[in-house]
């Protein structure tokens, strides 16, 4: 079955300390994006990726780091959670010839 | 910086109404316009969309039309029911995967 998939789910932590949410799809495509979801802010894109160890900021990069060394992974790096970054991600992925955009099913982080 | 202003924010409609929402976009580079619909706990999901060399687009009891002189662009969903209640979200890009989000319309479709 085609997806993206994200873990962990559900993350409650605490402030400064590292985690990473990992983002994996099995369809093959060039193009990965990680977005965060607050209400009333609609989604706002974090980085994106349009092909192996290429990657470009978003409209909110600050406090995120990602990397891409293999075509399928695209993890989301938090080196120092604040409070502020308490929010919904989704991953999302895209072939590079095609418009869809296929999203993972979110990952809610709450950052104490 | 780019953005995308979307309307209304809250809209209530009665079953069988018709449904506009509203999104003026920024960067005239814009050249492909989404909409998505997310249930509640949902992924976004993509219902329709358009390209800027498309005036109008539809689809069953949904339409996007494009207004690039004006940078607008709207979603018509017509006959109403109520799982069409949902949050929708356009969405403009300009190029490559670059995508800029309207915050969102909380549509009600009352039975």
């Amino acid at each position: 079955e085609a997806q993206v998939t994200q873990n962990p789910r559900y993350l409650i932590t605490v402030t400064g300390k590292k985690l990473t949410v990992t983002c994996s799809q099995n369809m093959n495509h060039e193009y990965m994006s990680w977005y965060r979801q607050d209400p009333g802010l609609g989604l706002r894109q974090i980085y994106y990726s349009m092909n192996v160890e290429v990657t470009d900021k978003g409209d909110v990069p600050e406090g995120y780091k990602v990397s891409r060394k293999e075509k399928r992974n695209f993890p989301l790096i938090l080196e120092s959670p604040s409070p502020n970054q308490t929010s919904l991600y989704f991953c999302a992925s895209r072939d590079s010839s095609l418009d869809e955009q296929f999203f993972g099913p979110g990952t809610r982080l709450t950052v104490l | 910086g780019e953005n995308v202003e979307q309307h209304p924010s809250t809209l209530s409609v009665q079953e069988g109404d018709s449904a506009v929402i509203k999104c003026t976009y920024s960067d005239s580079a814009s050249n492909y316009f989404p909409w998505y619909k997310q249930e509640l706990g949902k992924r976004p999901q993509l219902i329709i969309d358009i390209r800027s060399n498309v005036g109008e687009k539809k689809d069953q009891r949904i339409a996007v039309t494009l207004n690039k002189t004006a940078k607008h662009f709207s979603l018509h969903i017509t006959e109403t029911q109520p799982e069409d209640s949902a949050v929708y979200f356009c969405a403009a890009s300009p190029w490559g995967f670059k995508t800029i989000f309207g915050a969102g319309t909380r549509l009600f479709v009352k039975a």
